[in-house]
């Protein structure tokens, strides 16, 4: 019944280690988002993607990239991780641009040491 | 800032009572949605509701809207110990020039419901 997949829950990396997020739906919704939330703040968002077309954030850092090979699975790459990369990384999916309702995943927490 | 604002930052209340939280934002909107996060976990929506709509409802959570004052309020009738959470408004405004759907976040609320 799970309908946005993300792997790892839980994921821990090294300072400068690349790591990569995992998301994937079973929706088969167009537009797939990821967002970065601190603790008690708001979900930011950080790019998305309307089929294969890609829409980076304004003020997403070149450290974040992102890659959708498919309809289903998109990722988030974090090139050289810091400190203050640690966060919980929400995916999320909207049926198109009609600005509907979005559907998360459970998050992946990220630990930098 | 184009997010949203919600107040209070923190609320806590007896299971049975009613929930009240606030919204404001800044600009035009195409609709408002409520979600709701348990701790650690993502996002689960809730409500929408349109810019030409005043109110609506779901089981036991009613959402007001008010455009002219860009306020949006939603209450949570006789609450219970599961309802404790963190809720957060979401507005989907007019970006000029772009067709593309986005929502901005408000910080949330951090409801919590004792039994």
């Amino acid at each position: 019944d799970a309908m946005v997949i993300q792997n790892p829950r839980y994921q821990v990396t090294q300072f400068g280690k690349p790591v990569t997020l995992s998301c994937s739906q079973t929706l088969n919704h167009n537009v797939m988002y990821w967002y970065q939330q601190k603790s008690s703040q708001a979900p930011k968002l950080l790019f998305h993607y309307y089929d294969k077309d890609f829409n980076n954030e304004a003020d997403t850092p070149d450290n974040f990239q992102s890659r959708r090979p498919n309809t289903s699975f998109c990722f988030l790459d974090i090139r050289s991780p810091g400190l203050g990369d640690a966060a919980m990384y929400l995916c999320a999916t909207s049926r198109d641009r009609a600005r509907e309702t979005q559907y998360f995943g459970p998050g992946t927490r990220l630990l930098v040491l | 800032s184009q997010q949203g604002e919600e107040d209070p930052q923190a609320l806590s209340i007896q299971e049975g009572e009613n929930a009240t939280m606030n919204c404001s934002y800044k600009t035009s909107i195409n609709n408002l949605q409520w979600y709701r996060q348990n701790s650690g976990r993502g996002l689960v929506h809730l409500i929408l509701i349109r810019s030409n709509e005043r109110e609506k409802h779901s089981g036991r959570l009613r959402v007001t809207l008010d455009t002219s004052k860009k306020s949006s309020s939603l209450l949570i009738t006789a609450s219970r110990a599961a309802d404790t959470a963190s809720y957060f408004c979401a507005t989907d405004q007019f970006d000029r020039g772009s067709t593309l759907g986005r929502l901005y976040f408000g910080r949330g609320t951090q409801l919590t419901v004792w039994p």
